[in-house]
């Protein structure tokens, strides 16, 4: 069955990185685009960018800074989400899912359990 | 002004039906749009519901009961997730989606309780 598995809680301080896997079983990884999106506490969803599991060609959501970093390990399906440069702001759960092709219209189906990243001094 | 807009929180009796809107903003057309319907329960990760696009181009993710189903008002440029024999089960925050601009773009959620 198709999952997607990824790392657990983080907590931080301000200034410092992170990275959050995201390792994908049960389809062939490089027909898939990974996504990320995050979830502040109490908040909604907010879309930061997706991953093409064919090119390794990230794409980020224009209103992000340049903090975030996307990348792939194909050899071992994983995904991979860099924040450096972490700001309390940036507490948040932080998800994975996987968004098909043109035949599914672009459908997010399946998604990660979501990694919680606390940032505080 | 949002792109997408849903009421915050929405309340139904068990066996009623509950319509949840998705509010296109102003110049975004609802007919040009899928609208992608999500279901989150608390500490957990949105679940995929729907698509829907036509009533002959929609999509109800497997294992989703047909009391799931989805539309569009175009008078209110408004995409709908109708819930219908609401059950206790169906408890959870609402979320809506479209592809806007080569992004995905979410509303703020609806939270449905059943009570």
């Amino acid at each position: 069955q198709v999952q997607l598995v990824q790392s657990g809680s983080e907590l931080k301080k301000p200034g410092a990185s992170v990275k959050v896997s995201c390792k994908a079983s049960g389809y062939i990884f490089s027909t898939y685009k990974v996504i990320w999106v995050r979830q502040a506490p109490g908040q909604g969803l907010e879309w930061m960018g997706w991953i093409n599991t064919r090119t390794a060609d990230p794409t980020y959501a224009q209103d992000l800074a340049g903090r975030f970093v996307l990348s792939l390990d194909s050899s071992v399906s994983t995904a991979y989400l860099q924040i450096n440069n972490l700001k309390p702001e940036d507490t948040a759960v932080y998800y994975c899912a996987r968004e098909g092709d043109r035949s599914s219209w672009y459908t997010v189906d399946y998604w990660g359990q979501g990694t919680l990243v606390t940032v505080s001094s | 002004q949002a792109v997408l807009t849903q009421p915050a929180s929405l309340s139904a009796s068990p066996g009623a039906s509950a319509s949840l809107t998705c509010t296109l903003r102003s110049g975004v057309n609802v007919g040009v749009y899928r609208i992608y319907w999500y279901q989150q329960k608390p500490g957990s990760p949105p679940q995929y519901l729907l698509r829907y696009n036509t009533d002959s181009e929609n999509q109800r993710a497997s294992g989703v009961p047909s009391r799931f189903s989805g539309s569009k008002d175009a008078s209110a440029n408004a995409g709908i997730l109708l819930i219908s024999g609401l059950q206790s089960e169906d408890e959870a925050d609402y979320h809506c989606m479209i592809w806007h601009d080569n992004a995905a773009v979410f509303g703020g959620g609806t939270k449905l309780t059943v009570l």
